[in-house]
C-alpha cells in the first residue's frame, strides 16, 4: 500500500490564524482526499483533490476555509482558515491504492488544537 | 439514505472473543472496510469484504451478508493492544466513503 506522509502531526494554533497541512505520498495517485475527525466523531470527507483540476468539497465545507493545492501526483496541502475551536480535529489526508478493492488508507493525521 | 450502525462501547477480557457488530444501509453496495484505530492514531486498514461470507485473517476474520446489510469483525485470542476502535466503512458513490462512529473496544487483564 502506499506510504502517506503528513505534517505537522500535532499544533496547537491561536484562534483566528490559519495553518497549512501538507501530505506527501510515495507513489502517484490520481485522487487524494482530505478527512476531519472531530473528538469523538467518525471520520468525515472534507473534499477530494484531483491534480490540475479544483477540489471537489463535500457539503459543509468550501475552499474558503479549506483551501486545497495539488500541484503535482504526489503531493497535497489542505489550509484550515481562520480558525475558531470548533475546528480542532484531527486532519487525515488518504489516498485509494485498490488492493484491495479500492481500499482508503490513511496518512498519519494531524492533530490540531485551537485556542 | 445510506447509514452505518456500529455499538459504541464494548468490554471483553484479555484471552477472549469478541465480535463486533456492522449493520449499512447504502443505495448500492461496492464493498465493507473494517479499519482499527488507536488512540491517537490515525485509521489503518483491517479488512475488506465484497462477497458473503467469512474472510479470515489471523485473530482477526471478517464477515459479511449483503441481503441483510450486516457485517462483523471476530477479534479472537484478545489482546491488551486490541485495545482500539473499530471502523466499519462501505463506499457510497465515486471516491466516497461513509464511516461509522466506531466501537470503542476495551480489553481488560
Amino acid at each position: 500500500s502506499a506510504v502517506i506522509s503528513q505534517k505537522p502531526s500535532r499544533d496547537i494554533c491561536q484562534r483566528g490564524t490559519s495553518l497549512t497541512i501538507q501530505c506527501q505520498v510515495d507513489s502517484q495517485v490520481t485522487m487524494m482526499f482530505w478527512y476531519r475527525q472531530q473528538p469523538g466523531q467518525s471520520l468525515t470527507l472534507i473534499a477530494t483533490a484531483n491534480q490540475g483540476s479544483e477540489a471537489t468539497y463535500e457539503s459543509g465545507f468550501v475552499i474558503d476555509k479549506f483551501p486545497i493545492s495539488r500541484p503535482n501526483l504526489t503531493f497535497s496541502t489542505l489550509t484550515v482558515s481562520n480558525m475558531s475551536p470548533e475546528d480542532s480535529s484531527i486532519y487525515l489526508c488518504s489516498v485509494e491504492d485498490g488492493n484491495p478493492g479500492n481500499t482508503i488508507y490513511f496518512g498519519e493525521g494531524s492533530w490540531l488544537t485551537v485556542v | 439514505g445510506q447509514n452505518i450502525d456500529q455499538p459504541t462501547e464494548m468490554t471483553a477480557t484479555e484471552g477472549a472473543i469478541v465480535q463486533i457488530n456492522c449493520t449499512y444501509q447504502t443505495s448500492g453496495f461496492n464493498g465493507l472496510f473494517w479499519y482499527q484505530q488507536h488512540a491517537g492514531e490515525a485509521p489503518t486498514f483491517l479488512s475488506y469484504n465484497v462477497l458473503d461470507g467469512l474472510e479470515e485473517k489471523g485473530r482477526f476474520s471478517s464477515f459479511l451478508s449483503r441481503s441483510k446489510g450486516y457485517s462483523y469483525l471476530l477479534l479472537k485470542e484478545l489482546q491488551m493492544k486490541d485495545s482500539a476502535s473499530y471502523l466499519c466503512a462501505v463506499p457510497s458513490g465515486t471516491y466516497k466513503y461513509i464511516f461509522g462512529t466506531g466501537t470503542r473496544l476495551k480489553v481488560l487483564a
